[in-house]
């Protein structure tokens, strides 16, 4: 099956700095997708992005489909930020995710 | 819309026992799933659903049973728990987007497990 490793697996930041993280998958895949898991548990869907890039506020993502890689980008880091990100990626069919094992961020004050 | 809502939000059971985690959704998703999420770990997909009346197995599917007889309810059904089965337990359902094979999922608040 499709192998999902993000790097790296654990990030220290201070407040307002900037990070990228990195998500690489083994095969094509026609579902990428980012989430933020909170603290308390939940997760946030972030971005979906199969391919190409999309920003939303201080957070932007880029998929290279042919390369097998995926990049979140976070700008002036809050520590709000703070949590696991994963990425998880899927095939042609609904339903199914292969999620990566994460990389977790602690932002300072 | 409430999106995916789970139940209970904790729960704790005595090895053996059974249960039934409840998930539903309200946007007419045809697909749903259900993983769990180990400690450190990112999650794992344990059954899914492609549309009412038909599920298949995920990655870890020993121990859970699930059925879904409507689209927007999908219970996964523990038989006989066990202390390997404490765990976080999240709900998900998909739905295609406008370009042909793509789906994204949106996620429930998830249920804590515990088995003694």
């Amino acid at each position: 099956g499709i192998q999902v490793e993000q790097s790296p697996p654990d990030l220290i930041l201070q407040e307002g700095a900037n990070s990228t993280l990195r998500c690489n998958f083994s095969d094509s895949v026609n579902n990428l997708q980012w989430f933020h898991q909170n603290p308390w548990g939940q997760l946030i869907n972030l971005f979906y992005i199969p391919s190409g890039t999309k920003q939303n506020g201080r957070l932007s993502a880029t998929t290279v489909a042919t390369e097998r890689y995926s990049l979140l980008y976070i700008s002036s880091s809050q520590t709000t930020d703070s949590g696991v990100y994963f990425c998880a990626v899927g095939g042609n069919q609904g339903g199914k995710l292969i999620f990566g094992q994460g990389t977790e961020l602690s932002v300072k004050p | 819309n409430a999106g995916v809502t789970q139940t209970p939000k904790f729960q704790v059971l005595k090895t053996g026992q059974s249960m039934t985690l409840q998930c539903a959704q309200d946007m007419n998703h045809e697909y749903m799933s259900w993983y769990r999420q180990d400690p450190g770990m990112g999650l794992r997909l344990i059954h899914y659903s492609v549309g009412a009346g038909i599920t298949d197995q995920g990655e870890v599917p020993n121990g859970y049973n699930v059925s879904r007889s409507t689209t927007e309810d999908f219970p996964l059904r523990l038989l006989s728990a066990a202390p390997s089965q404490t765990s976080v337990y999240f709900c998900a359902s998909s739905h295609q987007t406008s370009r042909d094979r793509e789906y994204e999922q949106y996620f429930g608040p998830g249920t804590r497990l515990t088995v003694t």
